[in-house]
């Protein structure tokens, strides 16, 4: 089956700066890769998500960027702010697929 | 749009019982999946229904079952409840091949 690694674990960045995620994957046949936001005590909410048929996709502040043939993904957050703060997850899944493989997580915090 | 709704919020249940959740998806969204998130094992897929079918199963004993409605609103059963599956148990709702979208969850305690 499919394996999602994320790195790092925790990240502490100024207010400001830019913050960005890695994750791997396994599965060749993955093609859709979500990302996931969840505060303290609420439900995953998705932030922005790309398909295997795009190398990149921005949305305000935050942007994902995809190597297909490396089998990674990476989101980057910049101008990052305090509300920024949260445990972000990656996701991967085959197209037709309704089971998310999901990263490990990372918290971020952002310092004022 | 109404978001995905779970019921129970919190449960405490002791080892041995069973419990059963439930989860209402966004109108329309006919494909409801299930997770479990613990600090350990992070999110886990369970299993995934489609017009009352199971399409998709993950790697969880048979103690973990699930059904659907024909209204799509989904249950999900563990039995004989072990320590271990003390975590919070989330259920997302999608149309087609859009996005996922996440229910606020039930948190399972078991003592």
């Amino acid at each position: 089956g499919e394996n999602v690694e994320q790195h790092p674990s925790t990240l502490s960045v100024q207010e400001g700066d830019s913050a960005v995620i890695k994750c791997t994957y396994s599965d060749s046949a993955s093609n859709y890769f979500p990302w996931y936001k969840q505060e303290l005590g609420k439900r995953p909410q998705l932030i922005i998500d790309i398909r295997s048929n795009v190398g990149e996709k921005k949305d305000q502040r935050i942007a994902v960027t995809l190597n297909k043939t490396a089998k990674h993904f990476s989101l980057h957050i910049t101008e990052t702010q305090p509300e920024d703060s949260a445990v972000y997850f990656c996701a991967a899944s085959r197209s037709g697929a309704n089971n998310l493989f999901f990263g490990t997580g990372t918290r971020l915090t952002v310092i004022p | 749009k109404a978001g995905v709704t779970q019921t129970p919020r919190y449960l405490i249940k002791t080892r041995g019982q069973q419990v059963t959740l439930s989860c209402s998806p966004i109108s329309g969204h006919r494909s409801v999946s299930w997770y479990q998130q613990t600090p350990g094992q992070g999110l886990q897929f369970l299993f995934e229904y489609f017009s009352e079918t199971q399409r998709n199963k993950g790697n969880f004993p048979g103690r973990f079952s699930g059904r659907q409605f024909s209204n799509s609103r989904s249950e999900m059963n563990v039995s004989t409840l072990e320590l271990g599956d003390s975590a919070l148990y989330l259920c997302a709702s999608k149309a087609g091949q859009e996005t996922q979208y996440f229910g606020p969850g039930t948190r399972l305690l078991v003592l």
